[in-house]
């Protein structure tokens, strides 16, 4: 079985600040896509950022991008110039078979004035 | 505006009692999941349908049934049998039965039992 492990439960930057969130995953496939969701106290899922495994390249949007090592199996997500709003519980997820996603256990970010 | 919607937002449940949660989708989205989130957890998958009248189990579905008579309508029934239903349940869609596309969720459900 696929597994998501984020091993920070808890992680704090100042704002305007640069924070970096780890996730490895497990999977036997050589295709497969990763994700980052974030979820703020309203608990409403948010898709923050998508990767897919055959792309060299790391994915970005806008204050956030991806560090992919695919041989590690590591998936970490930065934030740069962080802000109050970034404040939430961040998912690392991968998709397995049939568009299921296997979701970490999350990192609770806080973001300090 | 298209989007997924669960209802009720908060849900209590006796002993011995089966409830229902619901989940209607109007983005045309072909595929439908239910996960249940504990406090300081991540999602875990209880089931998933790709298609009308079709339906898998996911990683936890004992105590638990779904149904998918049509393709915006996807809803849980806690039973019984679930022993400690006391969480946060999220349904999310996808336009297909790939991981391209990313999932689209509710807005929750908390149950928990009286």
């Amino acid at each position: 079985a696929q597994t998501v492990t984020q091993s920070q439960p808890e992680m704090s930057v100042q704002e305007a600040e640069t924070v970096t969130l780890s996730c490895t995953y497990d999977t036997s496939e050589s295709d497969y896509y990763l994700f980052w969701y974030k979820q703020p106290p309203s608990r409403q899922m948010i898709l923050v950022i998508r990767q897919e495994a055959y792309k060299q390249q790391n994915a970005t949007e806008n204050r956030f991008s991806v560090n992919f090592q695919k041989a590690a199996k590591s998936f970490s997500l930065k934030i740069s110039d962080s802000q109050l709003g970034d404040a939430a519980m961040y998912f690392c997820a991968e998709e397995t078979s049939g568009s299921r996603l296997t979701f970490g256990e999350g990192t609770q970010l806080t973001v300090n004035p | 505006d298209g989007g997924i919607t669960q209802s009720p937002k908060y849900l209590f449940r006796k002993e011995g009692q089966n409830v229902t949660l619901s989940c209607e989708q109007n983005l045309n989205h072909d595929a439908m999941y239910w996960y249940r989130q504990d406090p300081g957890q991540g999602l875990r998958l209880i089931y998933y349908s790709q298609i009308v009248n079709d339906f898998q189990k996911g990683d936890i579905a004992e105590g638990y049934s779904v149904s998918r008579e049509k393709k915006e309508s996807f809803p849980l029934t806690v039973t019984s049998a679930q022993k400690n239903p006391t969480a946060f349940y999220l349904c999310a869609s996808s336009p297909f039965t790939s991981g391209k596309e990313k999932l689209f969720f509710g807005s929750g459900t908390q149950l928990s039992v009286l």
